[in-house]
């Protein structure tokens, strides 16, 4: 089974700063890695999927990069209503399909 | 556009036994991929089983093997979770999501939440 650990646990950052969030696979996973959101009683939301391709109607501010075992999701400059959760999830090998911990992006 | 509506969650027993239901709309069933993601209160997302977009072929976490069974009817529209031998560690949101490229989960429903307590 593939291991994701995503970092930081936790992002306090303020509105129009940019975020940086980390997920690092036990074992390659080429670009078969996605990115997803999730808000408070939300369900998650796809982001970016195969690393760095945006989902259809996301902002431009969200990217993605990375491939084997280190990924970077970027949040260019933070607006209000991303403040949320944030999972990366791999396919190159499964099942299982697996997720990381999640890294929170949190006001500050 | 794409709609998926979770039901069937509730309080159950441990040991007892649920079905959940999943009533897609705005595609078709027949064309895609289903997967079952679960959350426990507090904690992060875990896959829990996969059918193909004929049924072919189902795949599940170890943590629910030989204890709960995906189907899905896709003259209905809907899949299935039917899920037996319930444990507390069972306890979650169970989410229904559409497989994208089979597996990346492109659209989820709202979520159902199924609760194992004596």
């Amino acid at each position: 089974e593939i291991v994701l650990t995503q970092s930081p646990a936790t992002l306090s950052l303020s509105p129009g700063e940019r975020a940086t969030l980390s997920c690092r696979a036990s074992q390659s996973v080429g670009s078969y890695l996605a990115w997803y959101q999730q808000k408070p009683g939300q369900a998650p939301r796809l982001l970016i999927y195969d690393a760095s391709k945006r989902a259809t109607g996301i902002p431009a501010r969200f990217s993605g990069s990375g491939s084997g075992t280190d990924f970077t999701l970027t949040i260019s400059s933070l607006e209000p209503e991303d403040f949320a959760v944030y999972y990366c999830q791999q396919r190159y090998n499964w099942p299982p399909l697996t997720f990381g911990g999640g890294t929170k992006v949190e006001i500050k | 556009q794409v709609h998926l509506v979770e039901s069937g969650g509730g309080v159950v027993q441990p040991g007892g036994s649920l079905r959940l239901s999943c009533a897609a709309s705005g595609f078709t069933l027949s064309s895609y991929g289903m997967h079952w993601v679960r959350q426990a209160p507090g904690n992060g997302l875990e896959w829990v089983a996969f059918t193909r977009y004929d049924g072919s072929n189902e795949y599940y976490a170890d943590s629910v093997k030989g204890r709960f069974t995906i189907s899905r009817d896709n003259s209905k529209n809907t899949q299935y979770l039917q899920m037996n031998s319930l444990r507390a560690e069972d306890t979650a949101v169970y989410y229904c999501a559409r497989g994208s490229g089979l597996s990346y989960f492109d659209y989820w429903g709202q979520g159902t939440l199924v609760t194992v307590s004596s």
